[in-house]
């Protein structure tokens, strides 16, 4: 069964510090990988898709890499501003019928 | 503008009042599906429809139906609701069933008293 896990659970770091999401999988059999962003009581705004033949995309400040072999993906956001404070989700797409979730972290970044 | 609606975004109700959340998308996309949202439990999907006319269930879809008769519209019935049906619920669509983008409505809060 895939199990999705977000390390840390939450993160609190000072604006301009550049940071690293983690997102773990038990099951390499994916066909590929979200990192959303969702804000206190809202939706989730796709941030990156990487699709499985990739290694990674990048997105403004915003960079996500992906080793299958490995299970893992980070999200690296440079230069964290406090707009970024949010709770971000990595999400697998395992068996084409679903996205499978990991637990969140909740990102602070204070001025 | 590519979108996923949902209505309403908020919905106090009573239980074992039938109620209908609606999910439209204008993307064409053949999939659609059903999350709910519960602190500590993450997201969890309760439907899913790969067409017109062909839903299945997610891993928890008990107390609630869903029906896809036009492409667009993948509504959320839930017959009798009660208290632990409390959550924040997402509809998501993509274009097809693996390897492309999900997007998400932005929400549906519900609360069963």
């Amino acid at each position: 069964k895939q199990e999705v896990t977000q390390i840390p659970a939450a993160l609190s770091v000072p604006e301009g510090e550049n940071l690293v999401l983690n997102c773990s999988f038990t099951d390499s059999a994916i066909y590929n990988l979200q990192w959303f962003r969702q804000d206190p009581g809202k939706g989730l705004t796709s941030l990156l898709l990487i699709q499985s033949s990739q290694r990674e995309q990048t997105s403004g400040r915003l960079n996500a890499s992906l080793d299958k072999s490995s299970g893992r993906s980070t999200l690296y956001i440079a230069a964290s501003q406090p707009g970024d404070s949010a709770t971000y989700l990595c999400a697998v797409d395992h068996n084409t019928d679903k996205l499978i979730f990991g637990t969140g972290t909740r990102l602070q970044v204070f001025p | 503008e590519a979108q996923v609606t949902q209505n309403p975004r908020y919905l106090i109700t009573v239980t074992g009042k039938k109620l209908t959340v609606t999910c439209s998308q204008n993307m064409n996309h053949e999939y659609m599906s059903w999350y709910r949202q519960d602190p500590g439990l993450g997201l969890r999907q309760i439907y899913y429809s790969m067409n017109v006319e062909v839903t299945d269930k997610g891993d928890v879809p008990e107390g609630y139906k869903v029906s896809r008769k036009e492409k667009r519209n993948f509504p959320l019935i839930l017959e009798s609701p009660s208290p632990n049906q409390t959550s924040l619920y997402f509809c998501a669509s993509s274009s097809y069933q693996g390897g492309d983008e999900q997007y998400f409505g932005p929400g549906t809060r519900l609360t069963v008293t």
